[in-house]
């Protein structure tokens, strides 16, 4: 069963680096570009962008770039997405989801809330 | 960037009532067109993919259809379950852009 579990909230100061991850299962994890989504609070879906594992190539959306970074370890069937400087306006949900190729985005991450405050 | 406009951003509605939201992108998409259902707290859930195949397990009463640039999501008779915000999302080109949204509420 293929499975994406992301790693637990986080509460953070403005300021502080964070680093959050997806890990997968039940399938050749080095075979699908992974994508992360923001949410925030009452908001609609955001897409932040999507790493290629098998050689961590990325594709940012414009509105993120240089915002977060977004990478992958294969080694380890995890996907990661991080901040180097915290923003009060970075809290929000993120999910990371399995790009199915032609079948699109099939599996989903359960989520990561993200909350940072003074 | 595919822009994807998605209308309504909400509307009422009754139980067995018969609704449709649309999106339109931007630019042609091809098949490349997904909608998701999510409810409060929860990771999105596909209803459909390639603009119209039905996600495994998702109820009859879903239904997608479309072709180039505009879509649409129909569901056929709206039971106490399907009251949620929808989504599209393109995954044509990078990168993939969502919809507004639209929220289905209770008339």
């Amino acid at each position: 069963e293929v499975q994406l579990v992301q790693s637990g909230a986080e509460v953070k100061k403005p300021g502080e680096s964070l680093k959050i991850s997806c890990k997968g299962s039940g399938y050749n994890f080095a075979s699908n570009w992974i994508g992360w989504v923001r949410q925030m609070p009452g908001k609609g879906l955001e897409w932040m962008g999507i790493v290629d594992p098998s050689d961590s190539e990325t594709r940012y959306s414009p509105s993120f770039q240089g915002q977060v970074t977004i990478s992958a370890d294969k080694s380890i069937s995890t996907a990661y997405l991080q901040w180097s400087s915290l923003k009060a306006s970075d809290s929000a949900m993120y999910y990371c989801a399995r790009d199915g190729g032609l079948f699109g985005i099939d599996y989903w991450g359960q989520g990561t809330f993200v909350t940072v405050s003074s | 960037d595919i822009q994807m406009t998605q209308s309504p951003s909400s509307l009422s509605a009754s139980v067995g009532d018969r609704v449709t939201i649309t999106c339109r992108a931007s630019r042609g998409i091809r098949h490349d067109l997904e909608w998701y259902q999510q409810k409060p707290g929860i990771a999105p859930k596909r209803l459909i993919y390639e603009v119209s195949s039905l996600q495994s397990g998702v109820p009859s009463r879903f239904s997608g259809s479309g072709s180039g640039t505009e879509f649409t999501l129909t569901i056929s008779s709206l039971q106490p379950e399907d009251f949620a915000t929808y989504y599209c999302l393109q995954h044509n080109n990078y990168p993939y852009t969502f919809g507004q949204g639209t929220k289905l509420e209770i008339k």
